[in-house]
């Protein structure tokens, strides 16, 4: 199964809003609203921010929200905050013999 | 409060063996299905391994399928990884991690480092 497409890199500064994308194919992303998306700081494990396409974990501040349209998810970071600062990657659900499968992804820098 | 500790990562030659372990506590875990993700140095995350809350199901990646297999027991709160003709490209951080459903993970370990070298 190939990974998710993200895009390497993404940056914003404080205060201001930014989305990252995550595309897949219809046997993953598209087929299935079971995207879910985690931050991993340097040295630590990720950290679950969005799951079911739209839903936040206990405790994941109402700033990070999860769309999807198609084949293509999307995780948008509102009112930047230099803790926000990590990588993001994305997962989709992948049928298929119970599988799942992953994002390359994201630096978000806070500039 | 979840906690998930990993043990068992080290050095190992290729072509050997190795057996993760990961203890489980603060939940119901017989209720849930648990996955295997790893981590090479530098690179992206990958699941390896899932296997039910029961046991009796169990799944694998590609890169991985004939030579690792998952096990857990549900009387110690304890699953297991074990792998066999390790390659270089095995080298990486293994997480366990508890699944919410779906292969959406909720909670994750703090890894341990396998290292396959000469």
């Amino acid at each position: 199964q190939s990974a998710l497409t993200q895009p390497p890199s993404a940056s914003g500064s404080p205060g201001q809003s930014v989305t990252i994308s995550c595309t897949g194919t219809s046997s993953d992303v598209g087929g299935y609203n079971y995207v879910s998306w985690y931050q991993q700081h340097p040295g630590k494990a990720p950290k679950l921010m969005i799951y079911e396409v739209t839903k936040r974990p206990s405790g994941v501040p109402d700033r990070f929200s999860g769309s999807k349209s198609g084949n293509t998810a999307s995780l948008t970071v509102s009112g930047l905050q230099a803790e926000d600062e990590a990588d993001y990657y994305c997962s989709s659900y992948a049928g298929c013999n119970n599988r799942v499968v992953f994002g390359g992804g994201t630096k978000l820098t806070v500039l | 409060e979840v906690q998930l500790l990993e043990s068992g990562g080290g050095l190992v030659q290729p072509g050997g063996s190795l057996r993760l372990s990961c203890a489980a506590s603060g939940f119901t875990f017989s209720s849930y299905a648990m996955s295997w993700v790893r981590q090479a140095p530098g690179k992206g995350l990958e699941w390896v391994s899932a296997i039910s809350g029961s046991g009796a199901s169990t799944y694998f990646a590609d890169s991985v399928k004939g030579r690792f297999t998952i096990s857990r027991d549900n009387s110690k709160n304890t699953l297991n990884l074990q792998m066999s003709s390790l390659r270089a490209e095995d080298t990486a951080v293994y997480y366990c991690a508890k699944d919410l459903g779906r292969l959406c993970f909720d909670y994750w370990g703090q890894g341990t480092l396998v290292t396959v070298s000469s």
